[in-house]
């Protein structure tokens, strides 16, 4: 199994251009989790999706932030525009049911200049 | 809603001493779950505890649920270097897995 896998591993861009993350969870996981690393705020539950739906977007920190999942293989998380103050690492997690344990990938770590 | 409390936030200890980082939900859980994160890597699943009172090991590492599901520990006997990494845990509500802020052990050899 080749776990969940993310896209890019990093990304250096600048503040206004828009970025996009990608995920693919573990094939047969269902739930689908977006993470925001940073060491002010440690970890936080940005989205999370179950059976392709999104359930609870309440960590999502404002308009700029976008989430979805067209299918049950592939997720995408969009900035536009991008700022200083998202610079943080991005981690998908997925999992077969919403009290199992997360599968998280390596991460994206980002950096708005 | 919900909150996660661990503590210490850091601790740096000499190898082979005991480690504990305790956690504190301001909610009954249903679960809770333990992750390590290496340094540049990230979080990884370590256990789920899910009765009440419940104690699990896994060699030097012992995870205990309090009786009222409310609180957690996690204690490594006689750290190593390989022990050194952040470690979680995870409250699972009525919806959601809220993770504690996390304690950052360092070993020192």
């Amino acid at each position: 199994d080749a776990g969940v896998i993310q896209s890019p591993r990093h990304e250096v861009t600048e503040m206004g251009q828009e970025v996009t993350l990608r995920c693919k969870p573990i094939s047969g996981h269902n739930s689908l989790f977006w993470y925001r690393q940073t060491m002010m705020r440690g970890l936080e539950l940005l989205i999370y999706f179950n059976n392709n739906v999104p359930i609870d977007d309440s960590g999502m920190p404002e308009d700029r932030f976008s989430a979805k999942m067209p299918n049950a293989s592939f997720s995408t998380l969009k900035i536009q525009p991008s700022e200083p103050r998202d610079s943080a690492v991005y981690f998908c997690a997925s999992t077969t049911g919403g009290h199992y344990e997360q599968y998280f990938g390596p991460g994206t770590r980002l950096t708005v200049t | 809603g919900q909150q996660v409390m661990q503590i210490p936030q850091y601790q740096h200890v000499q190898e082979g001493e005991d480690f504990t980082t305790y956690c504190n939900s301001s909610t009954t859980l249903s679960n809770i779950q333990w992750y390590k994160q290496r340094p540049g890597g990230h979080p990884v699943f370590l256990i789920q505890l899910v009765k009440s009172g419940e104690v699990k090991k896994q060699k030097r590492l012992t995870f205990q649920f309090g009786e009222a599901k409310k609180n957690s520990s996690l204690h490594i006997t006689a750290t190593q270097t390989t022990d050194v990494g952040t470690y979680f845990c995870a409250g699972q509500g009525s919806n959601k897995l809220v993770f504690g802020a996390g304690t950052i052990l360092r070993v020192k050899s």
